[in-house]
């Protein structure tokens, strides 16, 4: 099973909601990733999870929270959104988070901020 | 800095070989990937080469790699109308120690025709 699933697929949300993106893989990898993919663009890092701990931050912005709850899970957390937010977001997984990544991606979720 | 760079489109007819490119700046990089994205989808990992090999062959797909000329690409043969997807070239940008994040080029974008 090499399958990172992501919910939801699609999500509408307005500039005042609160919502939450979830991203879980069982291959029993230790490192997990959000990206962030505007369109006719490559992704982009955000944050980087390692053994559950946050290992990288790249400058986001704090509307945008990471979580991992446990080794299998990783969400985050919108809140007070632009619309220059929307965008895919895609979350990955690897063995570890070392220089022999070899990262799984999820198929995304598309997100709409109105 | 790192920077991968790739040519941003390539159109090729149904049954000819497909031959993308890409240049990246990190000499030190161990692994270089390929990706597919087909629309309104995730990452695909197609196929990964590690930097002291110079050719490597998986059915349909020969990578290439040039490390002195810091040069990787990616022949399909036999391309198929299914072939048509964003390809992302990738490398290790290394941030210390072991750990390393994926730095990926801008994505060609490949159309087949029948």
């Amino acid at each position: 099973d090499t399958e990172v699933t992501q919910t939801p697929k699609h999500l509408v949300m307005g500039m005042t909601n609160k919502k939450s993106l979830k991203c879980e893989q069982h291959m029993g990898h230790r490192a997990m990733y959000w990206y962030k993919q505007k369109a006719k663009k490559p992704p982009e890092l955000m944050f980087v999870y390692s053994y559950e701990k946050l290992s990288i931050n790249e400058s986001v912005p704090s509307r945008f929270s990471p979580e991992c709850p446990n080794s299998s899970l990783l969400n985050l957390h919108l809140h007070a959104l632009q619309p220059e937010d929307s965008a895919l977001y895609l979350c990955a997984s690897s063995q570890e988070e070392t220089v022999n990544t070899e990262a799984f991606f999820g198929q995304g979720t598309r997100l709409t901020v109105v | 800095g790192e920077d991968v760079e790739q040519s941003l489109f390539l159109s090729v007819r149904e049954g000819d070989s497909s031959v993308i490119n890409c240049t990246y700046t990190d000499s030190s990089s161990t692994y270089l990937y390929w990706y597919k994205q087909e629309p309104g989808a995730g990452l695909q990992l197609l196929t990964y080469i590690f930097s002291n090999m110079d050719m490597k062959q998986d059915q349909r797909l020969t990578v290439l790699l040039n490390k002195k000329d810091k040069h990787l690409s990616l022949r399909i043969a036999d391309t198929q109308t299914g072939d048509s997807a964003i390809y992302f070239c990738a490398e290790i940008w290394e941030r210390g120690g072991s750990q390393g994040n994926l730095i990926f080029g801008k994505g060609t974008k490949l159309s087949v025709k029948p």
